[in-house]
C-alpha cells in the first residue's frame, strides 16, 4: 500500500508569506495527525483529525495555523502569515483506528522561513 | 508532567558492535504507551515498536531488543551486531491513554543520532 505522502518536500518562503502543506494519508485511515519539529527541539503534536473533524487541536501554536481535512481524505496545513520561528519539519501521520494502530508517518515537509 | 528524555544526542559505533539507546519517561498516568521510531536519512519516521504500561516483558525482534522497566521509568533499545543500515535518528515517544483512548498524541524525545561506521 502507498504510504503517507506529503507535499512539498521542501518549501522556502519569506516572512509574511503564506504556505500550504498537504498530506495524503494511507487510504482508509480515518485518523490524521500533524506534528512538527523545530530545529533542535522535540517533535511536537499539532492536531488530530478523525475523518473530517478536529478531534484535538491543542498543539496548534497560534491562529496563524489553519488545518483542514475536507471530505475526510487529504489534509492541508496553512501558515499565514509565516514567521521565522515557523521554520522546521512538518510531519503528517495517519492511523487506522484509535487506541490500537500505530501511526504511520510521512517524509515530512521542511519549511524554511527567511 | 509528561516528558521523554533521550540523554544521548549522538552515538557512533563500529559495525558489529552492540549499542543501547536510552529512553527515560515521566508520566502521571498508570496506563500509557511507549514507542520507538526510526528516522533514516530519507526522512520518514518508521514505527519500530509499541509497548503498553501493563506489559513489562522484554521484546526481541531480530537484532533489535527492548527493555521496559517501570521501576526506573525506562524503555531502552538495544541493537545487536549493528550494521551500517542502522544509521538513523531514533526517537522514543510516550502516549497517555487518557487521551480519549487514542495513542495519537505522542510526546517525543529529542532523538538519538546513531552512526554505524563500516
Amino acid at each position: 500500500e502507498a504510504g503517507v505522502t506529503q507535499f512539498p518536500s521542501h518549501s522556502v518562503i519569506e516572512k509574511g508569506q503564506t504556505v500550504t502543506l498537504r498530506c495524503d494519508p494511507i487510504s482508509g485511515h480515518d485518523n490524521l495527525y500533524w506534528y512538527r519539529r523545530v530545529m533542535g527541539k522535540e517533535i511536537k503534536f499539532l492536531l488530530h483529525f478523525v475523518k473530517e473533524s478536529k478531534q484535538d487541536e491543542s498543539g496548534m501554536p497560534n491562529n496563524r495555523f489553519l488545518a483542514e481535512r475536507t471530505g475526510g481524505t487529504y489534509s492541508t496545513l496553512k501558515v499565514q502569515p509565516a514567521e521565522l520561528e515557523d521554520s522546521g519539519v512538518y510531519f503528517c501521520a495517519s492511523s487506522l483506528g484509535q487506541g490500537i494502530s500505530p501511526l504511520h508517518f510521512g517524509n515530512g515537509t521542511r519549511l524554511t522561513v527567511t | 508532567a509528561q516528558k521523554v528524555t533521550q540523554a544521548q544526542t549522538e552515538i557512533s559505533v563500529v559495525e558489529k558492535e552492540d549499542v543501547t539507546l536510552d529512553c527515560v519517561y515521566e508520566t502521571r498516568d498508570t496506563t500509557y504507551y511507549l514507542f520507538w521510531y526510526k528516522q533514516p536519512p530519507s526522512g520518514e519516521l518508521v514505527f519500530l515498536i509499541r509497548r503498553n504500561s501493563f506489559d513489562e516483558q522484554n521484546e526481541i525482534s531480530g537484532r533489535y531488543s527492548w527493555n521496559f522497566q517501570k521501576s526506573t521509568s525506562s524503555f531502552n533499545f538495544t541493537i545487536t551486531a549493528s550494521q551500517v543500515v542502522d544509521s538513523a535518528v531514533y526517537f522514543c515517544a510516550l502516549s497517555e491513554a487518557g487521551y480519549g483512548g487514542s495513542q495519537g498524541n505522542l510526546i517525543f524525545g529529542k532523538g538519538t543520532k546513531l552512526s554505524v561506521k563500516p
